[in-house]
């Protein structure tokens, strides 16, 4: 069965960075893109990003390149998605998906991260 | 890359048919056979619901379905049942953003 379990919710203060994660299992981890959404509250959906683990070619929406960085760890199936010093506009649900003939076909459970002073 | 535009909401009568439609432009829903479409409830994550244009996963409900006209894509949901009340987002591989893909701007499905 496959899976994507996501690292728990996070509550920071502007500045600090973060990483958190998306922890694969049931398929072949680096034969598929791994995606990151970004859902701000009471927003759509936003695609921040992409990462291809077996060569961790990553490629990013404009509006977020820059301001994130997104990273695999084929030894253990796990990608990830990090902030250097995060700001209140961060504060969002962020999700990871699996990309499977171009479409998302598996979930994460979602990250809240709360950035607050 | 601007996102692709959907109506903000959508309603219709239990047992009536909705369609949500998601427009792009000649270099993303034009372009490419490449549309998906997401349900997402409130405080869940999204589901896959449509790929490729007009194909349905495994387990979801062929009252479902896809189509495609020049940049306009569509979302039809017959037989309108209350588990179909949620938000929906179509999504479309593109050709000009650098992260490969676009989400809709999202569709709220109300039942009346």
């Amino acid at each position: 069965e496959v899976q994507l379990v996501q690292s728990g919710a996070e509550v920071k203060k502007p500045g600090e960075s973060l990483k958190i994660s998306c922890k694969a299992s049931g398929y072949s981890f680096i034969n598929n893109w791994i995606g990151w959404v970004r859902q701000m509250p009471g927003k759509g959906l936003e695609w921040m990003g992409i990462i291809f683990p077996a060569d961790s070619d990553t490629r990013y929406s404009p509006s977020f390149q820059g301001q994130v960085t997104i990273s695999a760890d084929k030894s253990i199936s796990t990608a990830y998605l990090q902030w250097s010093s995060l700001q209140a506009s961060d504060t969002a649900m962020y999700y990871c998906a699996r990309v499977d003939r171009d479409s998302c076909d598996y979930w994460g459970q979602g990250t809240l991260v709360t950035v607050s002073a | 890359q601007s996102a692709l535009t959907q109506p903000a909401s959508v309603s219709g009568s239990p047992g009536q048919s909705i369609t949500i439609s998601c427009t792009g432009t000649s270099t993303d829903v034009g372009l490419y056979n490449l549309v998906s479409w997401y349900q997402q409830h409130p405080d869940k994550a999204p589901r896959l619901m449509i790929y490729d244009v007009n194909k349905r996963p495994s387990g979801v409900s062929n009252r479902f379905s896809g189509s495609k006209s020049g940049n306009t894509a569509s979302l039809t949901v017959s037989g309108l049942q209350a588990e179909d009340e949620a938000d929906y987002y179509c999504c479309s591989y593109t050709a000009t953003s650098t992260s490969l893909y676009v989400f809709g701007t999202g569709t709220k499905v109300t039942l009346l």
